[in-house]
């Protein structure tokens, strides 16, 4: 079988640099995907990762090592706004959708 | 452009019952998918269309679940004598699809679907 594990639940303080790992257990994969999730929103998409290393765009980052079959979203200078829940996900080879992590629910406090 | 839309965006219905749940995706994407989300819990992949391939139905939790896609833009998702598990919010998303890897998926605002 294949898993995405995350957090459940994370709390960080305005300003500050939080950081939200996935674990996986799949077998081959074309890329790691993050999406945000608001209370009550649709999915949106914040990155992706194809290769081992760091994606940057804007506040947020992506890492994927695939040697270590691990993963992790970086959001710096935190906002209320970034309060959501993250899901990672994967594509696995040959298969048409994708495969959602147990999702990570962020609050960020004053 | 107007994003993947969906409709009714609440639907209440008894047991038993059967449901029509519609999408509409954002034109010209190829790739439609269905996923459902239970409270609090993750996305699970329901079914998938690419063009006019036939649809991977592997998600499908069972014969009481099917799904159509016509002339390759709308979708509905139909759950034939609704049980109280089937509660959750159905999600659309659509993509241009191709991409074997970066295949960014824009998600509509989802329906929640009780079931009393």
């Amino acid at each position: 079988g294949q898993s995405l594990e995350q957090p459940s639940e994370v709390t960080a303080v305005e300003g500050a640099i939080v950081q939200i790992n996935c674990t996986y257990q799949t077998s081959g994969f074309y890329g790691l995907s993050w999406y945000q999730q608001h209370d009550g929103g649709a999915p949106t998409f914040l990155s992706y990762n194809a290769l081992d290393g760091l994606e940057e765009t804007g506040r947020f980052s992506s890492f994927l090592s695939r040697s270590d079959s691990y993963g992790y979203l970086l959001l710096q200078e935190l906002q209320m706004k970034d309060s959501a829940s993250y899901f990672c996900a994967v594509r696995q080879t040959g298969a048409n959708n994708l495969f959602f992590g147990t999702g990570t629910r962020l609050t960020v406090i004053p | 452009g107007a994003g993947v839309s969906q409709s009714p965006s609440n639907k209440v219905t008894e047991k038993g019952k059967d449901v029509e749940l519609r999408c509409d995706p954002i034109s010209g994407h190829t790739a439609l998918y269905w996923y459902r989300q239970s409270l609090g819990q993750g996305l699970e992949f329901l079914i998938y269309f690419q063009g006019n391939s036939a649809p991977d139905k592997s998600g499908l939790p069972s014969d009481r679940f099917s799904a159509e896609r016509t002339g390759g833009s709308v979708s509905t998702l139909t759950i034939q004598r609704t049980q109280q598990e089937d509660s959750a919010v159905y999600l659309c998303a659509s993509s241009r699809g191709g991409l074997a890897g970066r295949d960014e998926q824009y998600f509509g605002p989802g329906t929640r679907l009780t079931v009393t």
